[in-house]
């Protein structure tokens, strides 16, 4: 069974950079095909993909983002780290990491509970 | 960017109705869709990929269609567990998700 969890402080100020871990088990970043990434959320509103990191360390980001965003993966421990740099209230929100469903399709089959991430000051 | 419509925003329906939800992509992203479902407070979860694909252990009332630009999810006999609010997401040049659908009863 695929489980994965998502952990980060719960505020961030303006400015400063948000470092999110997503601890997985029921499979391994190891094994080819394999991959995590992270969708966001702020409240009310459509989700935005943000980020994925495959098997082989390959790394996709959204354009809009990806100056900001840096995705990484211990496979020693399960996890899969992002960062987000430049944090603004706009960046507000729910962050969930999920299981990529197919190797090298963005769909995702299995999702962590998400964990909420406010800007504020 | 691929940008994703839906239609309608709000749909209101009742236990039993057949119902149907489109999203539009601003160009061809052949069969490259999924849909999730998302309740309040929870994380989403897949129901169809590859535009008409039921994801495992996905009951068989839903039912997706389309390619190109066009797409369809239909809800064959709503259930009262099936009142959330509905994505589609583009899967053919990186990715991105339409609005949401909120079906109300």
């Amino acid at each position: 069974q695929i489980t994965l969890k998502e952990s980060g402080p719960a505020v961030v100020e303006p400015t400063q950079t948000l470092t999110l871990t997503c601890t997985f088990s029921g499979f391994s970043l190891n094994t080819r095909g394999a991959g995590v990434g992270w969708i966001r959320q702020p409240p009310g509103k459509a989700l935005e993909w943000l980020a994925l990191i495959y098997w082989d360390d390959d790394k996709r980001y959204s354009p809009s983002l990806k100056s900001r965003l840096t995705i990484t993966k211990d496979t020693s421990k399960n996890q899969v780290v992002l960062t987000m740099t430049n944090m603004d209230p706009v960046d507000t929100g729910t962050y969930y990491c999920a299981h990529q469903a197919q190797m090298g399709y963005y769909y995702m089959d299995v999702w962590g509970k998400g964990t909420t991430v406010t800007v504020s000051s | 960017d691929i940008q994703m419509t839906q239609s309608p925003s709000t749909l209101s329906a009742s236990v039993g109705d057949r119902v149907s939800i489109t999203c539009r992509a601003s160009q061809s992203i052949s069969n490259w869709l999924a849909w999730y479902q998302q309740k309040p407070g929870k994380a989403p979860r897949l129901l169809i990929y590859k535009a008409s694909t039921l994801e495992s252990g996905v009951p068989s009332r839903f039912s997706g269609s389309g390619s190109g630009t066009e797409f369809t999810l239909t809800i064959s006999s709503l259930q009262p567990d099936d009142y959330a609010t509905y994505y589609c997401q583009q899967y053919n040049t990186y990715s991105s998700f339409g609005p949401g659908t909120k079906m109300d009863i």
